[in-house]
């Protein structure tokens, strides 16, 4: 079962170069969150979505953004990479609303901006 | 303030020894508690739900206070295998928000 899959795995990108991190289940979850996790810090949720179609912002959205065309796929795009974008990034998704079930995460994507 | 604080810890614990861990929460409009997993380098996974009376799984054991607002983690003859970071996550109510708060975690190393 491959669960969530993200891509690249990591990632330099020099100061004002845009990217997508690329976010994939095949759980058929509705619910799918990204997040970030600096060292030494919990995670900071930047966006989540609750289904195909709906997108809401989280705790630190700025410099992001979102899609979701289809249950399966959340990318997160960076637009104008800034150094306080370096960080690790998570994608996570879950059958019920965060609250009463489970999160299943991905491997995480590092990403370094220079 | 942080919403979820944790001691970062390390704790550093020899095999066999029993360690508990704190996590206190500033809101009281909160409804679900969970502690997860995340091994160095790795992404969190889901240890346990913690339950207003207390709840045990295995070595593990969770308890919540409401009244003090924490919750805890003990875990029984630690193994090497638990040296890993533990996340205590809350699901806060009252801003409407759709996702889970983590607290930074608390880093256990089990010793030889």
């Amino acid at each position: 079962n491959a669960g969530v899959t993200q891509t690249p795995k990591f990632r330099i990108l020099k100061i004002g170069q845009s990217m997508t991190l690329q976010c994939a289940q095949d759980m058929n979850h509705n619910y799918m969150y990204w997040y970030r996790q600096d060292p030494g810090m919990g995670l900071k949720l930047i966006y989540y979505s609750v289904g195909a179609g709906i997108t809401d912002k989280g705790e630190v959205p700025n410099g992001y953004n979102v899609s979701r065309s289809t249950t399966e796929d959340f990318p997160l795009r960076l637009e104008l990479a800034a150094p306080s974008q370096t960080s690790v990034y998570f994608c996570a998704s879950s059958y019920r609303a965060p609250g009463t079930g489970e999160l299943f995460f991905g491997e995480g994507s590092r990403l370094t901006v220079l | 303030r942080k919403e979820v604080e944790q001691d970062p810890g390390p704790f550093n614990v020899p095999e066999g020894a029993t360690v508990a861990f704190n996590c206190t929460y500033s809101n009281s409009a909160s409804q679900s508690f969970f502690w997860y997993r995340q091994d160095c380098r790795k992404e969190p996974k889901l240890l346990m739900s913690v339950y207003s009376s207390g709840n045990e799984d295995g070595r593990f054991t969770a308890q919540l206070n409401r009244a003090s607002q924490y919750i805890s983690l003990l875990i029984r003859d630690s193994k090497l295998s638990d040296s890993a970071t533990y996340l205590c996550v809350v699901n806060f109510l009252d801003t409407g928000r759709r996702a889970l708060t983590f607290g930074s975690g608390t880093r256990l190393q089990v010793q030889p």
